[in-house]
C-alpha cells in the first residue's frame, strides 16, 4: 500500500499523559496537513508543513501540541499533558503540488481517547 | 469567514431514486470545491473536484458561485453509495488547506 499512513491507528491514554502520532505521506508529496475529527463534525486544520518547514498552525493548535516534520518526509504530532477534550480522530494527509487541482490523500487516521 | 455548510446530517434514499447532497459555502474569492467520501470503516477519499468537471461513479457536482453551492447529485443511488460524503473548501492560496462541511450520511435503502 503506497498511501498515507498512521501509526498508531488507536491510543488509550490517561489525562496528563503525552502521547505521540505517527504520519508517513506519500512517498514524492511535499505537502503534509494534520487535521482533527471530533464526533459529529468535519474535519478541522490543525497544522500544514511544506517540506521540512510549518507554514501554518490553527489556533486549536494549543502549546500543548507539537508537530514536527524533520527532512521533510515523514511527521509527529506530540500532544503534551493529554486532556479529556483532546479526544478525537487525528488525521494526516500529503498533497503533490502547489496550485489548484492538487487533492489531498488521507490516511486513516488515528483515533485518541483520553480518560 | 470561509465556512462551509451542509444542511443534512442524514439523507435516506431507496435505491434506483435520485439523490442530492447539498453544500454551500461562503467564500469571497474563486473558490476551489471538492467532495470526499468515507465509505464504512475506511479512510476519506476523494470523490470529485470541481475543476475538473468529472463523473465519477455515476455522482456529477457542479459549481454555482451565484448561490454559493456545489451539490452532489446521482440520478439513480445504488446500495453501494451508502457513506459520509463531505464537502471540502480549499482556499487557493498559501497552504491549501480544506474547510470541511459537517458531513452527510447517505443511507440508500433496498
Amino acid at each position: 500500500d503506497t498511501g498515507v499512513s498512521q501509526d498508531p491507528r488507536h491510543k488509550i491514554t490517561k489525562r496528563g499523559q503525552n502521547v505521540t502520532f505517527r504520519c508517513d505521506p506519500i512517498s514524492e508529496h511535499n505537502r503534509l496537513y494534520w487535521y482533527r475529527q471530533t464526533l459529529g463534525q468535519g474535519p478541522e486544520f490543525l497544522t500544514y508543513f511544506q517540506n521540512e518547514a510549518q507554514l501554518e498552525k490553527s489556533r486549536l493548535l494549543s502549546d500543548r501540541f507539537s508537530a514536527e516534520r524533520p527532512k521533510g518526509s515523514f511527521s509527529t504530532l506530540e500532544i503534551q499533558r493529554t486532556e479529556q477534550g483532546d479526544s478525537a480522530m487525528y488525521l494526516c494527509a500529503s498533497s503533490l503540488g502547489v496550485g489548484r487541482g492538487y487533492e489531498q490523500y488521507f490516511g486513516p487516521g488515528t483515533r485518541l481517547t483520553v480518560t | 469567514a470561509q465556512r462551509v455548510t451542509q444542511p443534512e446530517k442524514l439523507l435516506s434514499v431507496f435505491k434506483g431514486a435520485p439523490v442530492e447532497l447539498k453544500c454551500n459555502y461562503s467564500y469571497s474569492g474563486s473558490p476551489e470545491l471538492f467532495w470526499y467520501v468515507q465509505y464504512s470503516r475506511q479512510r476519506l477519499q476523494l470523490l470529485l473536484r470541481h475543476i475538473s468537471r468529472e463523473s465519477i461513479k455515476g455522482f456529477t457536482a457542479d459549481l454555482n458561485k451565484g448561490e454559493t453551492s456545489f451539490h452532489l447529485k446521482k440520478p439513480f443511488a445504488q446500495e453501494e453509495d451508502s457513506a459520509m460524503y463531505y464537502c471540502a473548501l480549499s482556499l487557493p492560496s498559501g497552504t491549501y488547506k480544506y474547510i470541511f462541511g459537517t458531513g452527510t450520511r447517505l443511507k440508500v435503502l433496498a
